[in-house]
Formats: structure tokens, sequence, C-alpha cells
């Protein structure tokens, strides 16, 4: 198993350019979620999704949007690139057995840059 | 809403010492989780240990171990015989015990291990 992987590692965008972070899992699960790390503040929920079709708001949406079409993927799109989207992104996945939730598992981050 | 607060920012420690590193969380829920992650410099997150709530016994992994505290919402990890490879930053994280939700992360702990 690749585990949770991500592209590009990467990334300077310019202003108000588009663009969108890849992520897949090939581990069958059915969460999946993407935050951002910044200096200082920890990691923070973007979106999530808990199966193909269902995405929901984590604690800092404005600015990305995000889709499930399939089990094993979940990019996140740019929709207008500023500064403050400056960040290192990961995204990760976990799986609920039996009533218990396992912990999360997080692909290897990508460094984003916007001037 | 459910927080966690990491009061130390940093510490350093010589190896083969123990160290403890503190955590301690706000909620109301009954059934939750809570990890401890490392983020060595690679910035790879690596689930150093889990811990159930309705579990009374601290959970451990080799030279890991966390004193749990529920009354106290208090998760501290212990660090044993320290080695260089220990150095990184130490992540305490809060999960609801319901499906779908989303890790609530504190803002870390950098651990310098010295020789």
């Amino acid at each position: 198993n690749a585990g949770v992987t991500q592209t590009p590692k990467f990334q300077v965008l310019k202003t108000g350019q588009s663009m969108t972070l890849q992520c897949a899992q090939d581990m069958n699960h059915e969460y999946m979620s993407w935050y951002r790390q910044d200096p200082g503040m920890g990691l923070r929920l973007i979106h999530y999704s808990v199966g193909a079709g269902i995405t929901d708001q984590g604690e800092v949406p404005n600015g990305y949007n995000v889709s499930r079409s399939t089990t094993e993927d979940f990019p996140l799109r740019l929709l207008s690139a500023a500064p403050s989207q400056t960040s290192v992104y990961f995204c990760a996945s976990s799986y609920l057995r039996q009533g218990i939730r396992y912990e999360q598992y997080f692909g290897p981050g990508t460094r984003l840059t916007v001037t | 809403a459910q927080t966690v607060t990491q009061s130390q920012p940093e510490m350093s420690v010589q190896e083969a010492e123990t160290v403890t590193l503190s955590c301690t969380y706000d909620t109301s829920e009954s059934n939750y989780y809570l990890f401890w992650y490392k983020q060595p410099p690679s910035r790879q997150m690596i689930l150093v240990i889990r811990q159930e709530a309705y579990k009374q016994q601290n959970a451990t992994e080799n030279r890991f171990s966390v004193n749990f505290q529920k009354a106290a919402k208090s998760f501290s990890l212990k660090i044993s015989d320290s080695q260089l490879g220990d150095t990184a930053m130490y992540f305490c994280a809060f999960m609801k015990g319901q499906a779908g939700t989303a890790l609530i992360f504190g803002k870390g702990t950098t651990l310098s291990v010295s020789s």
C-alpha cells in the first residue's frame, strides 16, 4: 500500500492563480480531510469528507473548494490564491470499524507559497 | 467546542534522559480519543501513541507512554531513554468518538535531544 499520497510536494503561485492539490489513498478509508499547518498554529481543518459524494467545512474553509467523486481521491482547489494561503497542506484519511474510530494517516504534505 | 493546549512551546533534553510533554484539553464529550503525533524535520506526521477515553489503562508504545488523567483532562507524553531521533515537533490531538469527526490539534511542542 502506498498509503496517503499528495502531489505536488512544493508549489509557488502568484496571487490570483488557481490550482488543485491532489490527494489519494489506497486503504479504502471512508474518511478524508485536509489540514493546513502554519507556524505556531498547529494543524487546522479546512474541509473533510465522510464518503464519496459527501463533503463538509472545517474550521478554515474560506478560499478552498473540495469534491469527493471516488473513495480514493479528495482534491483541494484554491480558487484564487492569496498570500494568506501560504502554508503547508496535509491530507489525511481514517476509518471506522465496529464503532471504533481509528487514527488518521497523513500524507507527506505540500508546501505552498503564494507571492 | 473542544480545545487542546500544549503549554510548553520548546523543550530540550540530553540523550538517555526522560522528558514529559504536557497536554490539556477541554471537552464535554464522554466518548473520545487522544493522540500524540510526531513531526520530524521531514514534516511527515507520525502517530506516536493513541488513547481511548473509555480505557483507564495508560497506553504505552516502547519508550513512549502517556499519563491520562480523565477527570483533570490531562494527557501527557513521557519519552524514556531519549534518542537523537526523537528530535521533532510533537502535537497532542483530540478526536470525538463519533463518525466523521476531525482531529483538533494543540500548537505543538518542539523537542530537541542533544548528545
